[in-house]
């Protein structure tokens, strides 16, 4: 199946520190991407929709300012958390669609990115 | 707007006993249904999936959950339960062109 990688897997950052997350797709081309936070013990709330070439797509809520979105190409999506603080510790997970499973609506998901903001 | 709801936020089963989750979801159109199973600290595990034909689909690990429309529910079943399928189980459901959204999660504990 397709495969979608994160790095780091896990940061620990001082607060006010900006903190970079790579998504990739690695054996396809992913025009959207989907970046999704969790919190302990809570369930993935959809953050934002990255789209290859444009801006990203927030969801109500999410700062845009804070939580910078960029999906230069086709393969790799990044989110930056701006001026971090310890409230923005959580786990990062991004997700993509292969353009090959198009016919089932699965989403595959990278492993996910740990924060620690101290 | 695609909802999914989980209304058991945490079960406990003996080891050999079987399973049942509940997931109910809301949608207007013919839903694309998944299941994952996520371990601490982990990325997300595709269980299985439906998009189509059959209701009843089987998915890894001896896990199979039943598509019913009329009651717009799909729920994971499992017939015996082993120690390693202490988890959390996310029921989540997806369109062709949008995100996935998920349920809120049940937490299985499974007792020896």
């Amino acid at each position: 199946g397709a495969v979608v990688s994160q790095h780091p897997s896990r940061v620990i950052c001082k607060s006010g520190t900006s903190v970079k997350i790579e998504c990739r797709s690695l054996d396809f081309q992913a025009t959207t991407m989907f970046w999704y936070r969790q919190f302990p013990k809570q369930s993935l709330m959809l953050m934002a929709t990255s789209n290859e070439g444009s801006k990203a797509t927030y969801e109500q809520g999410v700062e845009k300012d804070k939580f910078l979105i960029n999906h230069a190409s086709l393969t790799l999506s990044t989110l930056t958390v701006t001026s971090a603080h310890p409230e923005d510790s959580s786990f990062y997970i991004c997700s993509a669609r292969d353009p090959g499973h198009t016919n089932t609506g699965e989403l595959f998901f990278g492993e996910g990115s740990r924060l620690t903001v101290l | 707007a695609q909802s999914v709801t989980q209304p058991d936020i945490h079960i406990t089963v003996s080891e050999g006993a079987s399973l049942e989750l509940r997931c109910n979801y809301s949608y207007g159109a013919t839903p694309y249904l998944f299941w994952y199973v996520q371990s601490p600290g982990r990325g997300l595990q595709l269980l299985l999936k439906y998009f189509s034909g059959d209701t009843l689909v089987q998915g890894i690990k001896g896990f199979e959950a039943e598509f019913k429309r009329s009651q717009s529910s799909f729920n994971l079943r499992k017939p015996s339960v082993h120690w390693s399928d202490a988890a959390e189980y996310f029921c989540a459901v997806g369109t062709l062109n949008n995100d996935m959204r998920f349920g809120a999660g049940t937490r299985l504990t499974v007792k020896p």
